[in-house]
């Protein structure tokens, strides 16, 4: 079974530039998760889809941050204008099932690593 | 803000010792799991632990639930190099939100 697919692995880019994550989770999960890393912490939920609806946004900070699931599947995570504080991993994961007292395991990608200097 | 704290934040040992590593949290819980991270890689989770069982085992790995103290721990034995990785224990809130601890990072040197 294929794993949590993302790209890019890694970016470099400057404060005020724009970038964007894409992530293709595991076929047939339907809920999808962005967390956020910031280097000796542990990872913060930004956004979590079920299918191509948003579950939970409420730590995605919407003046610079948008995330979309078209079709229920694929995802991507815009950042625009980047601050120097937005240096940090952006993990994807995904689950077959909805997040919460089922218990069930996140699968998580290899992330991508964000540095704006 | 987190809802699971670990400790020690570090924690360095010799291949083939036992590495435990704690961790507390604020609020009632149905389940509690442990994660790793290896450097530069996702996380890879390791075992859940439901509130109603105090103790788990997979492998080397053995975790521990006190939900009196609030309380989970999880012990490697026989540490290999291996095992040098961020290890996180996380739990669901209220609204369904998987919240992550800080981790420990756990160093294994041969």
């Amino acid at each position: 079974e294929a794993g949590v697919a993302q790209s890019p692995r890694y970016k470099i880019i400057e404060k005020r530039q724009s970038v964007a994550f894409w992530c293709n989770p595991i076929s047939g999960h339907a809920t999808l998760y962005w967390y956020q890393q910031i280097l000796g912490q542990g990872p913060k939920l930004l956004i979590q889809f079920q299918n191509n609806g948003v579950v939970d946004d409420s730590q995605l900070p919407k003046d610079r941050f948008s995330a979309e699931r078209l079709k229920g599947v694929d995802s991507t995570l815009k950042i625009q204008p980047a601050k120097l504080e937005d240096s940090a991993v952006y993990l994807c994961a995904s689950s077959s099932l909805r997040g919460g007292f089922s218990g069930n395991t996140i699968y998580f990608g290899e992330g991508s690593w964000l540095t704006v200097v | 803000s987190q809802q699971g704290e670990e400790d020690p934040q570090a924690l360095s040992i010799q291949e083939g010792e036992n590495a435990t590593m704690n961790c507390s949290y604020k609020t009632s819980i149905n389940n509690l799991q442990w994660y790793r991270q290896n450097s530069g890689r996702g996380l890879v989770h390791l075992i859940l632990i439901r509130s109603n069982e105090r103790e788990k085992h997979s492998g080397r790995l053995r975790v521990t639930l006190d939900t009196s103290k609030k309380s989970s721990s999880l012990l490697i034995t026989a540490s290999r190099a291996a095992d040098t990785a961020s290890y996180f224990c996380a739990r669901y809130n209220q609204g369904g939100k998987l919240i992550f601890g800080q981790g420990t990072e756990l160093s294994v040197k041969p």
